[in-house]
């Protein structure tokens, strides 16, 4: 299995901070990734696809970069509606497996 | 715009199966060259991809989960299911569903709202 590790597990930030989630995969995964938005008791939302497109309807504050094994998701200006937790996914190879996640919290 | 609806029993007894269905409306689960997956959250946990279907019919499990995982379709009724057996305490979770455009790199979307089941006697 690939394994997604995240990082950081959580941080804290203010409103108007740019925030940047990691995420690396244990193999090369070229392209294949995608990251979530989930807020508690809601399903995750598509945020990012094949590694830097932006879903329709998403606030262009976030973006996503990187290849290989190597990725990140930035939020350029946190916004409150931002505070959530964020999944790496990779969709290389089988099974699809997701990170564990980066919390974003209130400083 | 499409929209999918998990359902089935809340609580399921430790050895049994656990069944949900998950209903696709605002789209035919036929059109369109889509797989359908289901995705399961342990409480306070991350993510855990079960398996998915085609609408021909062909599936792809997770590994950890195989032995015991059989998702299956019904293009009549638009729906697609899973069926877990021999569940335990470790089944417990928030199963989703989701419209699996993961082939074609563009991620799970959408998501259906999810269900809890617990496995308890």
């Amino acid at each position: 299995d690939i394994q997604m590790t995240q990082s950081p597990s959580s941080v804290s930030a203010s409103v108007g901070d740019r925030v940047t989630i990691t995420c690396q995969a244990s193999q090369g995964i070229s392209s294949w990734l995608a990251w979530y938005q989930q807020k508690p008791g809601k399903a995750p939302k598509l945020l990012i696809y094949a590694a830097s497109s932006l879903q329709s309807g998403v606030p262009s504050r976030f973006s996503g970069s990187g290849s290989g094994t190597d990725f990140t998701l930035t939020i350029s200006s946190l916004q409150p509606e931002d505070f959530a937790t964020y999944y790496c996914q990779q969709a290389n190879s089988f099974p699809l497996t997701f990170g564990g996640g980066t919390k974003v919290e209130i400083k | 715009q499409v929209q999918l609806q998990e359902s089935g029993p809340g609580l399921v007894k430790p050895s049994q199966t656990l069944s949900l269905t998950c209903t696709v409306s605002g789209g035919s689960i036929s059109s369109g060259s889509y797989y359908w997956s289901w995705i399961r959250q342990p409480a306070g946990k991350g993510l855990e991809w079960i398996g998915r279907i085609y609408t021909s019919g062909s599936t792809n499990y997770n590994p950890s989960l195989k032995s015991r995982v059989t998702i299956s379709v019904d293009t009549s009724k638009n729906q697609f299911s899973l069926k877990l057996s021999s569940v335990t305490a470790a089944d417990t979770a928030v199963y989703y569903c989701a419209r699996d455009l993961s082939y074609y790199d563009l991620g799970f979307d959408p998501w259906g709202q999810g269900t809890l089941v617990t496995v308890s006697s």
